[in-house]
């Protein structure tokens, strides 16, 4: 069964560091979203993307973010200067229509800021 | 976005019958009713969805009055596996946000 994957599963960083966190969508689909969970909380929207380009955004997904698909597979989440408060799991996802239908969730990457 | 009310949490045991009620008072005519389960440390993953009446698959039936304002998961025979949050999502198929609220802890005992 195609499964969605990331990459690191676990990164830790230093304040001020940048991170780019790696996702191989279902090879398919055509849509691709970012989420985030703080430890105990609820999974958070950060971005939707579609036809290489962003389709909509939390107010979250502020300038020191970003995302790319730089080629057929690969769909990636940039944090430029990453703050203490960015530690979570970050999931991709992706789907083969739009944001309320089925998504598939990768197993998240854990991010740790130090 | 429609917004959707959950309880917190719920207890059940093995072999049980599990109904999780979901409230959205203010669905429009275009959302659909989605069902998400997520177990600790991974990514949630997509349980059924449903528009009106009823919908049934091999893991779940999802359950919804004529005036959509409220929606009912109903887990069969649940096992200690079924231990895990569940979310209850309305919106536009059409859309590109998707809004997970806080869920519901379900723990199942033996």
């Amino acid at each position: 069964e195609p499964e969605v994957t990331q990459t690191p599963s676990h990164q830790v960083t230093q304040m001020g560091q940048e991170v780019i966190l790696r996702c191989v969508p279902i090879s398919n689909h055509l849509y691709f979203y970012w989420y985030r969970q703080i430890l105990g909380q609820k999974v958070e929207f950060l971005v939707s993307f579609y036809n290489n380009e962003i389709s909509e955004k939390s107010e979250i997904f502020d300038d020191q973010f970003s995302v790319e698909r730089p080629d057929g597979s690969n769909f990636t989440l940039k944090i430029r200067s990453t703050k203490l408060e960015d530690s979570a799991m970050y999931f991709c996802a992706s789907s083969d229509r739009s944001s309320y239908n089925e998504q598939f969730f990768g197993p998240g990457t854990r991010l740790t800021v130090l | 976005l429609a917004k959707t009310t959950q309880p917190i949490s719920m207890d059940s045991y093995e072999g049980q019958e599990v109904n999780i009620t979901c409230s959205h008072n203010n669905i429009a005519t275009n959302d659909y009713i989605t069902w998400y389960q997520q177990f600790p440390s991974q990514g949630p993953r997509f349980i059924i969805q449903g528009y009106k009446t009823k919908v049934t698959n091999e893991v779940a039936s999802l359950f919804i009055p004529a005036d959509r304002k409220s929606s009912t998961l109903s887990l069969p025979r649940v096992s200690l596996s079924d231990t895990a949050v569940y979310y209850c999502l309305v919106g536009p198929t059409g859309g590109f946000k998707t809004i997970f609220g806080a869920g519901t802890r379900l723990f199942v005992k033996a």
